[in-house]
């Protein structure tokens, strides 16, 4: 299957600093990205769509000035968190279609990132 | 708002013992609907889904999944589970736009 490659996997922070995770589709082109954030024993949510060129769709709740979304080429979207505090500390996953549209095709997902803010 | 419903947070069982695990959505359309597993320390991969046509579909390794449309149910199911379908399983929905909603996930611990 494809490949969706997530970076890093484990970063640790210091309260009030910014962290830079990337996702990238390794063999195949992304127009569209997911990123979700999954709390312990909880589902993934979703928090944003990432699309290339244009401007992330974000959902409600989630704060588009704290959680950047760069969506720069057809294989790298980036998720930065702003001004992090220990409450942002999570997992964020990303995921990625092969192949355009909307509708029911496979999602990949990359192996996740785990932050810390200490 | 669309919301997918994972009946159990925890599973043990023995090897060889049956599994099925509950999945239920909330949507009145269209939907296609996923099990994901993600293996410890591994990424998320597909088990199954279910766009249409036959509402029994089978996956990787063994796992199936039936489609009962007037329960919005899509439960999954394994005859004789092994140590190494240890896992955490997640059931998702698509509801024909980009976004894919997930239950919370259910963890499985097979015993040896």
């Amino acid at each position: 299957g494809a490949v969706v490659s997530q970076h890093p996997s484990w970063v640790i922070c210091k309260s009030g600093t910014s962290v830079k995770i990337e996702c990238r589709s390794l063999d195949f082109q992304a127009t569209t990205m997911f990123w979700y954030r999954q709390f312990p024993k909880q589902s993934l949510m979703l928090m944003a769509t990432s699309n290339e060129g244009s401007k992330a769709t974000y959902e409600q709740g989630v704060e588009k000035d704290k959680f950047l979304i760069n969506h720069a080429s057809l294989t790298l979207s980036t998720l930065t968190v702003t001004s992090a505090h220990p409450e942002d500390s999570s997992f964020y996953i990303c995921s990625a279609r092969v192949g355009g549209g909307a509708g029911g095709t496979e999602a990949f997902f990359g192996q996740g990132t785990r932050l810390t803010v200490v | 708002a669309q919301s997918v419903s994972q009946h159990n947070h925890h599973v043990i069982l023995s090897e060889a013992a049956s599994l099925e695990l509950g999945c239920n959505y909330s949507y009145g359309g269209t939907v296609n609907l996923f099990w994901y597993v993600q293996y410890p320390g591994q990424h998320l991969q597909l088990l199954l889904k279910y766009f249409s046509g036959d509402p029994l579909v089978k996956g990787i390794k063994g796992f199936e999944a039936e489609f009962i449309k007037s329960k919005f149910s899509f439960n999954l199911r394994k005859p004789s589970v092994q140590w190494s379908d240890t896992a955490e399983y997640f059931c998702a929905v698509n509801t024909g736009g980009f976004k894919t909603i997930f239950g919370a996930g259910t963890r499985l611990f097979v015993k040896a």
